[in-house]
């Protein structure tokens, strides 16, 4: 049993690049959430998927992000025209089927870094 | 809005100390609250999960306790081993406290 899966672990880029992340699921779960985390602070919400439906996004996901999850499987973030500020852990989390949020399943997280 | 918070922020106890850690949450309203750990640099891992039906979890030496009702949830440790160094997280309707940050000196 594979857990959630996120790739790449490390990302340099420089400030304007275009990055994309990559998350796979645990195979049975149809809840998939993205979460920024930045040094010394807890994991901030992004964005959260039903399958392939974006069902909730913050308003820290300026109009440089975009989120995807396209056939309710891996799911991706983008971020364009990257900024010193979108430095940061970027985790991935998934969860079972269920009337409620269920239990979270993190993934090791892919870390930028921006230049 | 939810808002989560977490005390102490940081907690620094001698070998063999029991300790509790304090997450407090203003949205009643909740299915379930999730104890974390996170080791630097490293993704979360899950500890405990509370039902909101629930009062308390266990597992192993940790111990973790809701009440919905006053907004709070406690996390127990007993016995700390320097192993248990990490930071702890807690998460209630998608939103995560801040971490207490815990040190176990040998």
């Amino acid at each position: 049993d594979t857990g959630v899966s996120q790739d790449p672990r490390h990302k340099i880029t420089k400030r304007g690049q275009n990055v994309t992340f990559r998350c796979d699921p645990i195979s049975e779960h149809n809840r998939l959430y993205w979460y920024r985390q930045t040094l010394g602070q807890g994991p901030e919400f992004l964005t959260y998927f039903q399958n392939e439906a974006q069902l909730e996004k913050s308003r820290l996901l300026s109009d440089r992000f975009s989120a995807e999850r396209p056939k309710g499987s891996f799911s991706t973030l983008e971020i364009q025209r990257t900024e010193q500020g979108d430095s940061a852990m970027y985790l991935c989390a998934s969860s079972p089927p269920g009337h409620d949020t269920g239990e979270l399943f993190f993934g090791e997280g892919s870390r930028l870094t921006v230049l | 809005k939810q808002e989560v918070t977490q005390i102490p922020a940081a907690l620094s106890v001698p070998e063999g100390e029991n300790l509790v850690l304090n997450c407090s949450f203003t949205d009643s309203a909740i299915y379930n609250l999730q104890w974390f750990r996170q080791d630097p640099g490293k993704g979360l891992t899950s500890l405990l999960l509370i039902q909101s039906s629930q009062r308390e979890q266990t597992s192993g030496r940790l111990n973790a306790s809701l009440d919905k009702s006053s907004g709070r949830s406690t996390l127990y440790i007993a016995a700390s081993q320097p192993g248990d160094s990490a930071t702890y997280l807690c998460v209630a309707k998608l939103v995560f406290g801040a971490g207490t940050i815990l040190r176990v000196k040998s």
